[in-house]
């Protein structure tokens, strides 16, 4: 198993609230990776961060917002929840020639 | 732009047969390649991947992936699949010249299932 954790692995919310999801690695890989992943199947890069205080969208636009304030800490926050968030979100890190490591996901449902 | 195709979202195989799950890639420079397997409920487990060398790459569980690079192919096979290689499997390139953003872009996913 990777040193990579997130939590919590599953959060029902209500529409509306704000949420952070927390993703955490031990590592002490660089990059940093935000994924959406809808319920057909597909990844998609949301946010990607290079190191500390820097952090890029990613191809898929998102209303999520993200901060790297640490190396380890990778945090990603829904202001306002809505049902289209309603997805499982992946983090993943790397090193320079490494692969990536992913957590176990968070499934996030906003009713 | 880099991009991965898995024509199949489904393969069906019994135990004790061979497996494949096809992956072909496109990238503006030479690929690094990797194989990913998701459990229900679980992130992403790595599998294996190419770098350099031997276009034959041996991985985790008894896999193997090999490169082609005429084909712009990476199959995944396995020479006896186990009822526990039910997964969904995930393809996924990276462009070697990408040494800033290092993201992956992955395939959608190929559903393998393995019948007693």
């Amino acid at each position: 198993e990777a040193d990579i954790y997130q939590t919590p692995r599953y959060l029902v919310i209500g529409t509306g609230k704000k949420i952070t999801l927390e993703c955490s690695q031990t590592m002490g890989h660089d990059k940093m990776y935000w994924y959406q992943q809808d319920p057909g199947m597909e990844l998609h890069l949301i946010h990607y961060s290079y190191g500390v205080n820097s952090t890029e969208k990613g191809d898929l636009s998102s209303e999520s917002t993200v901060s790297r304030i640490r190396t380890e800490h990778f945090p990603l926050t829904l202001e306002s929840a809505r049902p289209s968030h309603t997805s499982q979100y992946l983090c993943a890190s790397s090193a320079a020639n490494t692969e990536a490591f992913f957590g176990q996901g968070t499934r996030l449902t906003v009713v | 732009a880099q991009s991965v195709a898995q024509p199949e979202d489904q393969v069906n195989v019994a135990e004790g047969n061979p497996l494949t799950v096809k992956c072909t890639y496109s990238v503006s420079g030479n690929p690094y390649l990797f194989w990913y397997v998701q459990y229900p409920n679980r992130g992403l487990q790595f599998l294996l991947k190419y770098i350099t060398g031997d276009n034959l790459v041996k991985g985790s569980y008894g896999f193997e992936a090999e490169f082609n690079k005429s084909q712009t192919s990476f199959h995944l096979k396995k020479p006896s699949a186990l009822v526990s290689d039910s997964a969904l499997y995930f393809c996924a390139v990276r462009d070697v010249r990408d040494t800033g953003r290092r993201a992956l872009t992955f395939g959608s996913g190929t559903r393998l299932q393995v019948q007693p």
